[in-house]
């Protein structure tokens, strides 16, 4: 079976530009979560779905940042405008809803924003 | 909040011998999971083993085995019979019996030496 799959793997950008990141969790999975990893800030989690629904958008730092799910099998995001403190590695994880399934990781897009 | 502590930013052993990785947590919570997570070079999020906070048996896959303190709130990583695929960061990961997201220590990177 695919794993978690994100795209691009890779992008460079330049400040104000608008970024979307995508992600196709693993069949059957109906929680998707996203995380940024940062050399000053580590893993964190930016926002969560259930369901398609989201559940938990406390991480997201600024209104620049949003992400939606339309369905079970893509989400997107999005940073508009992005500025150059958005350059990290964006992972994103799907599992089956509940806290003891583990999460699987997709290989993550790291973007370089200049 | 939760918390997950690593104080060991790096560690290095030499090839086949056995290395202890360290995580501490802060916690409220009676139930909750454990995690440890390899980060290899190509960044591919994988997890190592998990630990659930009821089981008083710590868990083991192959070389790899924790040693879980419940009221120490500790929860360490040992890898037995070092081979050099295991250099990567190791990350210890919480999460809580009725959340879904995880909380990441820092990190350990770890070097084998030949």
């Amino acid at each position: 079976d695919a794993g978690v799959i994100q795209s691009p793997r890779h992008e460079v950008t330049e400040m104000g530009q608008e970024v979307t990141l995508r992600c196709k969790p693993i069949s059957g999975h109906n929680s998707l979560f996203w995380y940024r990893q940062t050399m000053m800030r580590g893993l964190e989690l930016l926002i969560y779905f259930n369901n398609n629904v989201p559940i938990d958008d406390s991480g997201m730092p600024e209104d620049r940042f949003s992400a939606k799910m339309p369905n079970a099998s893509f989400s997107t995001l999005k940073i508009q405008p992005s500025e150059p403190r958005d350059s990290a590695v964006y992972f994103c994880a799907s599992s089956l809803r509940g806290g003891r399934y583990e999460q699987y990781f997709g290989p993550g897009t790291r973007l370089t924003v200049t | 909040a939760q918390t997950v502590t690593q104080s060991q930013p790096e560690m290095s052993v030499q090839e086949a011998e056995t290395v202890t990785l360290s995580c501490t947590y802060d916690t409220s919570e009676s139930d909750y999971y454990l995690f440890w997570y390899k980060q290899p070079p190509s960044r591919q999020m994988i997890l190592v083993i998990r630990q659930e906070a009821y089981k008083q048996q710590n868990a083991t896959e192959n070389r790899f085995s924790v040693n879980f303190q419940k009221a120490a709130k500790s929860f360490s990583l040992k890898i037995s019979d070092s081979q050099l695929g295991d250099a990567a960061m190791y990350f210890c990961a919480y999460r809580g019996q009725g959340a879904q997201k995880l909380v990441f220590g820092q990190g350990t990177r770890l070097t084998i030496n030949p």
